[in-house]
């Protein structure tokens, strides 16, 4: 099974700075990664798939790169409600492996 | 709209099983894969294991093989996860996603619907 690691696990930022995050894979996962964004007692949201692509809804802010085991996840200009966990996900590809995720990174308030 | 709903809290004693149902729409069951995810409290998700709906094929994580589940009802578009051998470390919200195109469909690829969250606690 594909090892997706995170980095750093907390991130103390400000709002309107700049959040980088960062997901590395033990083996090449091509294109095939999501972002997601979780908030206390939600569900987890879909904010990037396939690597670079943004789900319909999410801000521009948000953006996703990298390919094969290295990638990052940019949110701009940090609002208040982006304070929250989030998880990378191998997800895709064929033919069907685990879709592991990552442990997480949290961004809190600094 | 789409909705992914879930079946209600459950309480069970260690050594047990546990059976949780999963149901979306229709219109859009064969097109997506169906995952299951777990978050114990306080921690990172867990995948556990997907299934393709039109072909009942599944996947599973490595840490789950023989002790999971995951079966589909097409008639009434739903899926159900069976742990079985429960142990107080398997207490935890279960989560089912639809979302992931299926080999050969036409369809949006960031289409990705969350159920609520079953709370499964493991307790003698």
């Amino acid at each position: 099974e594909t090892v997706l690691t995170q980095s750093p696990a907390t991130l103390s930022l400000s709002p309107g700075e700049t959040a980088t995050l960062s997901c590395r894979a033990s083996q090449s996962v091509l294109s095939h990664l999501a972002w997601y964004q979780q908030r206390p007692g939600q569900a987890p949201r879909l904010l990037i798939y396939d690597a670079s692509l943004r789900a319909t809804g999410i801000p521009p802010r948000f953006s996703g790169s990298g390919s094969g085991t290295d990638f990052t996840l940019t949110i701009s200009r940090l609002e208040p409600e982006d304070f929250a966990l989030y998880f990378c996900q191998r997800r895709g590809g064929w033919p069907p492996s685990p879709w592991t995720f990552g442990q997480g990174t949290r961004v809190e308030v600094k | 709209q789409v909705q992914v709903v879930q079946s209600g809290a459950e309480v069970q004693k260690p050594g047990a099983s546990v059976i949780i149902s999963c149901k979306t729409s229709a219109s859009t069951f064969t097109f997506y894969y169906i995952q299951w995810v777990r978050q114990a409290p306080g921690q990172g998700l867990e995948w556990m294991g997907m299934v393709n709906p039109e072909t009942g094929t599944t996947t599973y994580a490595q840490k789950f093989q023989g002790r999971v589940t995951v079966t589909t009802d097409t008639s009434t578009s739903t899926v159900y996860m069976h742990l079985s051998s429960l142990r107080s470390d398997d207490t935890a919200v279960y989560y089912c996603s639809q979302g992931g195109i299926l080999p050969g469909m036409a369809a949006p690829g960031d289409f990705d619907h969350w159920g609520q969250g079953t709370l499964v606690t493991v307790s003698s």
